[in-house]
């Protein structure tokens, strides 16, 4: 079974710039999540879909990050215009359904931003 | 809110020898889950362990094992035998029980770095 993929593995943009992250999900996964991983820190939840909803986007900076997930299926998330803030890993995971019990998050390998 | 707390930035065993790593949390839910996750250098989030807060009885997965106190809100991990494919940064996660499509993300401490010595 193929793992959650990411792409780009790094990125480095300079301030002011957009940039945007893709997420496609293990296959036949309901839930979809995007994580921020600041130098130092634990993942930190940006945004939860399930299938092509969003289910909570309550620390998403809305004023500069979006997402979507069109079809239900892959992700993109936008950062425009990007802060030396934003320089994180970008890590995005996939269950098969919204909180249920027996099911983990699987995560991708992560996107390493460095705004310059 | 909850609150996950490891006040532990860095630990050292050496090789083969026992290490605990400890959390604690914050919450006003009695029925949650809580997890240990290992990241290696590659950036890769991987699931150690995992705990149900209704059951009493401490996780174990291997080498890995829990003290889980609810009362105290505590939920260390124990690794035995510590091998240097161990070394990482280890967090301990904690997301609540699912209820009827709400969001379920996970709430993450800050972590601790495993350091293993030959």
């Amino acid at each position: 079974e193929a793992g959650v993929a990411q792409s780009p593995r790094y990125k480095i943009i300079e301030k002011r710039q957009s940039v945007a992250f893709w997420c496609n999900p293990i296959s036949g996964h309901a839930t979809l999540y995007w994580y921020q991983q600041i130098l130092g820190q634990g993942p930190k939840l940006l945004i939860q879909f399930q299938n092509n909803g969003v289910v909570d986007d309550s620390q998403l900076p809305k004023d500069r990050f979006s997402a979507e997930r069109l079809k239900g299926v892959d992700s993109t998330l936008k950062i425009q215009p990007a802060k030396l803030e934003d320089s994180a890993v970008y890590l995005c995971a996939s269950s098969p359904t919204a909180g249920t019990v027996s099911y983990e998050q699987y995560f991708g390998p992560g996107t390493r931003l460095t705004v310059t | 809110a909850q609150t996950v707390t490891q006040s532990q930035p860095e630990m050292s065993v050496q090789e083969a020898e026992t290490v605990t790593l400890s959390c604690t949390y914050d919450t006003s839910e009695s029925d949650y889950y809580l997890f240990w996750y290992k990241q290696p250098p590659s950036r890769q989030m991987i699931l150690v362990i995992r705990q149900e807060a209704y059951k009493q009885q401490n996780a174990t997965e291997n080498r890995f094992s829990v003290n889980f106190q609810k009362a105290a809100k505590s939920f260390s991990l124990k690794i035995s035998d510590s091998q240097l494919g161990d070394a990482a940064m280890y967090f301990c996660a904690y997301r609540y029980r699912y209820s009827g499509g709400g969001a379920d993300g996970l709430t993450f401490g800050k972590g601790t770095h495993l350091i293993i010595q030959p």
